[in-house]
């Protein structure tokens, strides 16, 4: 049974370029959520995504937006990077049931902005 | 807005000793989830332990139990007979069930250092 699944392990931006992350939830799932991770800090919630459509939002600027595929993989885009975008992304697949289960996240994508 | 508190930024532990780690919360919902969550050097966040706030009873998974005090809005983690693969940063969390439901919080963690 897969686990979730995210992709590039690694990435080297430049300012004011974009960028797309990929996740694949885990079995099952159908609801994704992504987080950001400074170093030293705990995770900051960013969006979810169940059905398609975004369902809820932290406090975070539209640079970031995000997708999620009939397969309920998604992705995560940030436009015009800044140098404080430099963090771990973490996504984290659950299902949206009658009593809502636990996030299980994948090993996320280290994005460095130079 | 929910916000979570871990008061120790490091922590250590002898091999084969007991650990607390504490973690404190504050919210107006009656009822949420509380979680600890293990992050190893390898980044992946690995859920430890899960606490339903209806439930009186502390949640245990092997060596890993919890104290859970509602009341105080308290909700620490205890490692028994810690071992060297339990060094790692330990994110305590919380879901509530309203509107904002959805989202995890999450503390700035605890590092544990697991002494041989």
């Amino acid at each position: 049974d897969a686990g979730v699944t995210q992709s590039p392990t690694h990435l080297i931006k430049t300012r004011g370029q974009q960028v797309t992350l990929r996740c694949s939830p885990k079995s099952g799932h159908d609801t994704v959520s992504w987080y950001q991770q400074a170093l030293g800090q705990g995770p900051q919630f960013i969006f979810q995504y169940y059905e398609e459509e975004e369902r809820q939002r932290g406090n975070f600027p539209d640079r970031f937006s995000g997708h999620q595929f009939p397969n309920y993989s998604s992705e995560l885009n940030v436009n015009a990077l800044l140098l404080g975008d430099s963090a771990l992304y973490l996504c984290a697949s659950s299902f949206t049931g009658f009593f809502q289960e636990t996030q299980y996240f994948g090993p996320g994508t280290r994005l460095l902005v130079l | 807005a929910q916000t979570v508190t871990q008061s120790q930024p490091e922590m250590s532990v002898q091999e084969a000793e007991t650990v607390t780690l504490s973690c404190t919360y504050d919210t107006s919902e009656s009822d949420y989830y509380l979680f600890w969550y293990k992050q190893p050097p390898s980044r992946q966040m690995i859920l430890v332990i899960r606490q339903e706030a209806y439930k009186q009873q502390n949640a245990t998974e092997n060596r890993f139990s919890v104290n859970f005090q509602k009341a105080a809005k308290s909700f620490s983690l205890k490692i028994s007979d810690s071992q060297l693969g339990d060094a790692a940063m330990y994110f305590c969390a919380y879901r509530g069930t309203g509107n904002a439901g959805n989202m995890l919080t999450f503390g700035g963690g605890t590092r544990l250092m697991v002494k041989p």
